[in-house]
């Protein structure tokens, strides 16, 4: 079956300029997680989906980041306006919801670098 | 609330020798615990999960590690390193619940010497 696929897979901007990642998780994944990857760190969850409603946006910086996932399937996820310390890779990643120990399945990631 | 600790940001060995990376969690719940593999310029791919069953996982790649609740650990060990081995290595936490988040630790990159 085919992975997550995530676009563009590196981006390069300047500060205060916004940007947009889409993603489109494995076919039937009711769920769909993006994280944020600063270089020297573990992922980090900005948003979590189930179908097209937002489970957990707690640490989504909510001033500058925006994400949405209409029909319960794509996803994208927005900055406007970047920040330096928002380079990083940015990680979307989908599970099932079928059964205790299901598996999260990542895409390659996008990675951005705001100078 | 969880967490994960990993010992040692990089981590060198010899090709052939045995692989140790260390990782120990806290959590409030019974945890599943994960190991992933990230190599350059790629997601992350999953090397073994626990999930309440057997304490001695075995996973990809010649992978195991052994889930030890009295010491809150969960280390990832491979006999025998190989130079594709090398790559950074994420230990990761979630509870019970199945479309709970996964909460990483930092990473170790392990570097393979020929």
């Amino acid at each position: 079956e085919a992975g997550v696929a995530q676009s563009p897979r590196y981006k390069i901007i300047e500060k205060r300029q916004s940007v947009a990642f889409w993603c489109n998780p494995i076919s039937g994944h009711a769920t769909l997680y993006w994280y944020q990857q600063i270089l020297g760190q573990g992922p980090k969850l900005l948003i979590q989906f189930q179908n097209n409603g937002v489970v957990d946006d707690s640490q989504l910086p909510k001033d500058r980041f925006s994400a949405e996932r209409l029909k319960g399937v794509d996803s994208t996820l927005k900055i406007q306006p970047a920040k330096l310390e928002d380079s990083a890779v940015y990680l979307c990643a989908s599970s099932t919801n079928r059964g205790l120990g299901n598996e999260q399945f990542f895409g390659p990631g996008t990675r951005l670098t705001v100078l | 609330a969880q967490s994960v600790t990993q010992l040692g940001s990089h981590v060198s060995v010899s090709e052939g020798a045995l692989v140790l990376l260390r990782c120990n969690y806290s959590s409030s719940v019974p945890p599943y615990l994960f190991w992933y593999v990230q190599y350059p310029n790629q997601g992350l791919q999953l090397l073994l999960k626990y999930t309440s069953a057997a304490t001695l996982v075995k996973g990809i790649n010649g992978f195991e590690a052994e889930f030890k609740k009295s010491e809150t650990s969960f280390h990832l060990t491979k006999p025998s390193a190989h130079m594709s081995d090398a790559a950074e290595y994420f230990c990761a936490v979630r509870g019970f619940r199945g479309n709970t988040p996964l909460v990483f630790g930092k990473g170790t990159r392990l570097s393979v010497i020929a």
